[in-house]
């Protein structure tokens, strides 16, 4: 079984300033796909990014970019130019791939990143 | 395009009450997950449905706990004699169902066992 892992339970950055949330994953398949989704106060479950185990490029969403080693089972993602509305939890997924197109996903246990003003 | 549906957004049951949720996938859709987040957790897969089909329901509790999703009508995640640990935030999310299609979240249910 899939399994991920966020060891920062909290973090926290001045306005402006970059931050990185890290996710580590472990898995025995070589297809899979990774994502970071952001759950903000309401609670609703936003889809930050999403990155093909098969891609070597980093994806990269506006100020959003992930560091993705394979080899590493890492999962990283970065925000650029913190703002206050990026004040959330965020969770790192992990989904496999070529099962016909779906699967559960399975969720580490999340970062509170706090925006300091 | 509306996104994910899913009603009530708030429920409150008493122990040994049925609780039921739904959910209505975004347009197009036709696959559906349910998953359960526990306070200061991290969500949980519970069941994967495709139309009339139940798919994978690993991450289901054996008892009390059972999902649908109907060729007509909106997915159905149902609770039986619920009890105070089944009280969470489930969601549910859709996806077109391609290998690379990414899962869409709704809003939640805040389910709160009394």
């Amino acid at each position: 079984a899939q399994t991920v892992t966020q060891s920062q339970p909290e973090m926290s950055v001045q306005e402006a300033e970059t931050v990185t949330l890290s996710c580590t994953y472990d898995t025995s398949e070589s297809d899979y796909y990774l994502f970071w989704y952001k759950q903000p106060p309401s609670r609703q479950m936003i889809l930050v990014i999403r990155q093909e185990a098969y891609k070597q490029q980093n994806a990269t969403e506006n100020r959003f970019s992930v560091n993705f080693q394979k080899a590493a089972k890492s999962f990283s993602l970065k925000i650029s130019d913190s703002q206050l509305g990026d004040a959330a939890m965020y969770f790192c997924a992990y989904r496999s791939a070529g099962r016909g197109g779906a699967d559960g996903l399975t969720f580490g246990k999340g970062t509170h990143l706090i925006i300091q003003p | 395009n509306a996104g994910v549906m899913q009603n009530p957004r708030h429920l409150v049951r008493r122990r040994g009450q049925e609780a039921r949720l739904r959910c209505s996938p975004m347009k197009g859709h036709s696959h559906v997950y349910w998953y359960r987040q526990l306070p200061e957790e991290g969500l949980k897969f519970m069941v994967y449905l495709q139309k009339e089909n139940i798919i994978d329901e690993s991450g289901m509790p054996k008892e009390r706990f059972s999902a649908e999703f109907p060729k007509e009508g909106p997915s159905i995640l149902r609770i039986q004699q619920v009890v105070r640990g089944d009280s969470a935030a489930y969601f549910c999310a859709s996806s077109l169902g391609t290998d690379q299609e990414t899962q869409y979240f709704g809003p939640g249910t805040r389910l709160l066992v009394l």
